[in-house]
C-alpha cells in the first residue's frame, strides 16, 4: 500500500549547521508531497509541498525536490536556527478520488544555540 | 488565510462522561474535514473523514460509536467522545480542506480522562 518513511530522530545539530531529513514514499500512481512542521504544544502546519516529479518546494529557507526516480522527497536546509527546533513530517497525498494524507512518522529536530 | 480552530484546545474529564470537541474552518469553506489522533511521539493517525452533510468515513479500527462525527456544515464538523475511558486520552488534531492537495490543520485537542 501507499506509504511514507522518514528518517527516525531525534535529530540534533547545532546552530547554522545544514540539515538533511530523508523521506522516501510508496505509492500507486502520481502523489502529491508534503512536508509539515509541528512546533512544540502546536498542530501541524504545511511548510512546503511539490505536486510532480521534479518540482522543488521551498518555504522559510527550507527545501525539498521531488524525485520521482528515487521516490524521494528529502528536506533540506542550509543554515538552521533555534527557532527550527520541531517535529517534521513527510507526508503524501491527492491520490485516488479521497483527500486522504498519509504520514510519516515524524522526525524531531532539535537545533543547539 | 486558511484558518482552522479547534475548541476546546485541552479538556480534562472524568471516566465515563462524553466530550465534544469542535473543529471551524475561520475563513473557508472546507469540503471535507478530517479527524486524526496523534499518540505521543507518533505519527498522526486518522480516525475518519467527514464530509458536509453526509455520514463520516471511519477507519479500520476505529469505533463509530465510541467517535462520533457530525459535520453540520462547510464550516463546522464536532468529534465526540462517548463514555470517555483514560485509554482515550490522547491528541486530537482536525484537518480541513478544500482539493485534494492541501490539508489546513487545526491546533490540536489535548484530552485526558481521568
Amino acid at each position: 500500500g501507499d506509504s511514507v518513511t522518514q528518517m527516525e530522530g531525534p535529530v540534533t545539530l547545532s546552530e547554522e549547521a545544514f540539515l538533511t531529513i530523508n523521506c522516501t514514499y510508496t505509492a500507486t500512481g502520481y502523489p502529491s508531497l508534503f512536508w509539515y512542521v509541528q512546533y512544540p504544544g502546536e498542530g501541524l502546519q504545511l511548510l512546503l509541498k511539490a505536486t510532480k516529479a521534479d518540482d522543488k518546494g521551498s518555504n522559510k529557507g527550507f527545501e525539498a525536490t521531488y524525485r520521482k526516480e528515487t521516490t524521494s522527497f528529502h528536506l533540506e536546509k542550509g543554515s538552521v536556527q533555534v527557532s527550527d527546533s520541531a517535529v517534521y513530517f513527510c507526508a503524501l497525498g491527492g491520490l485516488n478520488r479521497d483527500d486522504k494524507i498519509i504520514f510519516g512518522k515524524g522526525t524531531r529536530l532539535h537545533i543547539l544555540p | 488565510g486558511a484558518v482552522v480552530s479547534q475548541h476546546p484546545s485541552r479538556v480534562i474529564c472524568k471516566s465515563g462522561t462524553s466530550v465534544k470537541i469542535e473543529c471551524r474552518s475561520l475563513d473557508f469553506q472546507a469540503t471535507t474535514m478530517f479527524w486524526y489522533r496523534q499518540f505521543p511521539k507518533q505519527s498522526l493517525m486518522l480516525m475518519a473523514t467527514s464530509n458536509e452533510g453526509s455520514k463520516a468515513t471511519y477507519e479500520q479500527g476505529v469505533e463509530k460509536d465510541k467517535f462520533l462525527i457530525n459535520h453540520a456544515s462547510l464550516t463546522l464538523s464536532t468529534l465526540t467522545v462517548t463514555s470517555a475511558h483514560p485509554e482515550d486520552s490522547s491528541f486530537y488534531i482536525c484537518s480541513a480542506s478544500t482539493d485534494k492537495e492541501t490539508q489546513y490543520f487545526g491546533p490540536g485537542t489535548r484530552l485526558l480522562v481521568l
